[in-house]
């Protein structure tokens, strides 16, 4: 178990570009989890796979954003036409998607607009 | 829909005292409940979760919590505080033990010698 892994830790853009970034859930864990999480609040769901199937978008997650997991496995998260209030911490969470198996979060992908 | 409110964005204690973080919650279905805790610059770590079994649940950490359905609260506790428990603590509720995650807006504790 070599947890949930995220690249990059720090991204800093310009407003107008595009960014991805990617979430490498732990081995084995079927269902994998995009949070959002702003300074001094709690992470706010974003989107939810299970498999390659993306299940759940929350509506934070405008027509700008789209997340991808092809294969089941990693799963990448693009934002188009980066704005001041995207800056935030992106979090991936992963889980067994089994009764009672709680999710494990990646250390987070900071983001911040210039 | 649910939800969760954590009273107090700060709590600060004493090495050596109580740590008592609130979160109550509200939930048209009975709720799996969670508390997790975040250190600078780094991701959410599970504490620990309640998933009907017992109402009260021992964490990692010597935390542990109480469920307590009459008055819909799932507070989090301490014995005795160490320096190392300074950090954000988040509750969080979900429909089912593998759906999305519903946060609070977190407690930030500050550990004072």
């Amino acid at each position: 178990d070599t947890g949930v892994s995220q690249d990059p830790r720090h991204k800093i853009t310009k407003r107008g570009q595009n960014v991805t970034f990617r979430c490498d859930p732990i081995s084995e864990h079927n269902r994998l989890y995009w949070y959002r999480q702003t300074l001094g609040q709690g992470p706010e769901f974003l989107t939810y796979f299970q498999n390659e199937a993306q299940l759940e978008k929350s509506r934070l997650l405008s027509d700008r954003f789209s997340a991808e997991r092809p294969k089941g496995s990693f799963s990448t998260l693009e934002i188009q036409r980066t704005e001041q209030g995207d800056s935030a911490m992106y979090l991936c969470a992963s889980s067994a998607g089994t009764v009672n198996q709680p999710q494990h979060f990646g250390d987070g992908t900071r983001l911040s607009i210039l | 829909a649910q939800s969760v409110t954590q009273l107090g964005s700060h709590v600060s204690v004493s090495e050596g005292a109580l740590v008592l973080l609130r979160c109550n919650y509200s939930s048209s279905v009975p709720p799996y409940l969670f508390w997790y805790v975040q250190y600078p610059n780094q991701g959410l770590q599970l504490l620990l979760k309640y998933t009907s079994a017992a109402t009260l649940v021992k964490g990692i950490n010597g935390f542990e919590a109480e469920f307590k359905k009459s008055e819909t609260s799932f507070h989090l506790t301490k014995p005795s505080a160490h320096m190392s428990d300074a950090a954000e603590y988040f509750c969080a509720v979900s429909p089912d033990s593998w759906g999305k995650l519903q946060f609070g807006a977190g407690t930030q504790v500050v550990v004072t010698p």
